[in-house]
């Protein structure tokens, strides 16, 4: 167990609402991704940190955004919801001497 | 950039059957390579890592991988499988340098149904 929790844990929203999911990891890392994972694509990066204030693009990064203001919390915001961001929604971070990731417990986010 | 072939979409054994799953990546330098398995309503856990050394590698529930650089492979295995090790198998790859970012990037991953 990383120390890694994630919040809300279940949503239901309707299309067109902002939404904000938080990452939330109790060991300092600094190295945080936010990932989606859907049937058939694995897992895609959406956003990833290496640091407070320092964030990039992964390679579905459209219509997501992101922000760390403090080593622990890192935050994915869907600005304006639609139904092809429905997913589950994985926080990870980077530990260990090997560059491997941990992830936390995941949010199932339904937009309807 | 790097991507990551699994061959496998999904596969269906009996109990204590042989287990291989392929994976393929492409990347022109050094890489650390993962195995992850998510079980039913779970997250990613690891399951084994490459980094360097011994290119046989062994994780955790008598799973071990290979990795053989001149086929870009590191293909998973175990002898015998369980009705437990139903789950969803996913490689990943990354860079062995911070220019990364550590970033991995996923196969799209094999679901492992065991039959008891």
């Amino acid at each position: 167990d990383a120390g890694i929790t994630q919040s809300p844990r279940h949503k239901v929203t309707e299309t067109g609402t902002p939404v904000t999911l938080r990452c939330h990891q109790t060991e300092n890392h600094r190295y945080m991704y936010w990932y989606r994972q859907d049937p058939g694509h694995g897992l895609r990066l959406i956003h990833y940190s290496y640091g407070v204030k320092d964030t990039d693009k992964g390679e579905v990064s459209d219509g997501y955004s992101v922000s760390r203001s403090k080593t622990e919390d890192f935050l994915l915001t869907l600005e304006s919801a639609t139904s092809s961001q429905t997913s589950v929604y994985f926080c990870a971070i980077r530990g260990g001497g090997s560059n491997e990731q941990f992830f936390g417990p995941g949010t199932r986010l339904t937009v309807l | 950039a790097q991507s990551v072939s699994q061959h496998n979409h999904h596969v269906i054994l009996s109990e204590a059957a042989s287990l291989e799953l392929g994976c393929n990546y492409s990347y022109g330098g050094t890489v650390n390579l993962f195995w992850y398995v998510q079980y039913p309503g779970q997250h990613l856990q690891l399951l084994l890592k490459y980094f360097s050394g011994d290119p046989l590698v062994k994780g955790i529930k008598g799973f071990e991988a290979e990795f053989i650089k001149s086929k870009f492979s590191f293909n998973l295995r175990k002898p015998s499988v369980q009705w437990s090790d139903t789950a969803e198998y996913f490689c990943a790859v990354t860079p062995n340098s911070g220019g990364s970012n550590y970033k991995l990037t996923f196969g799209k991953g094999t679901l492992l149904t065991v039959n008891p």
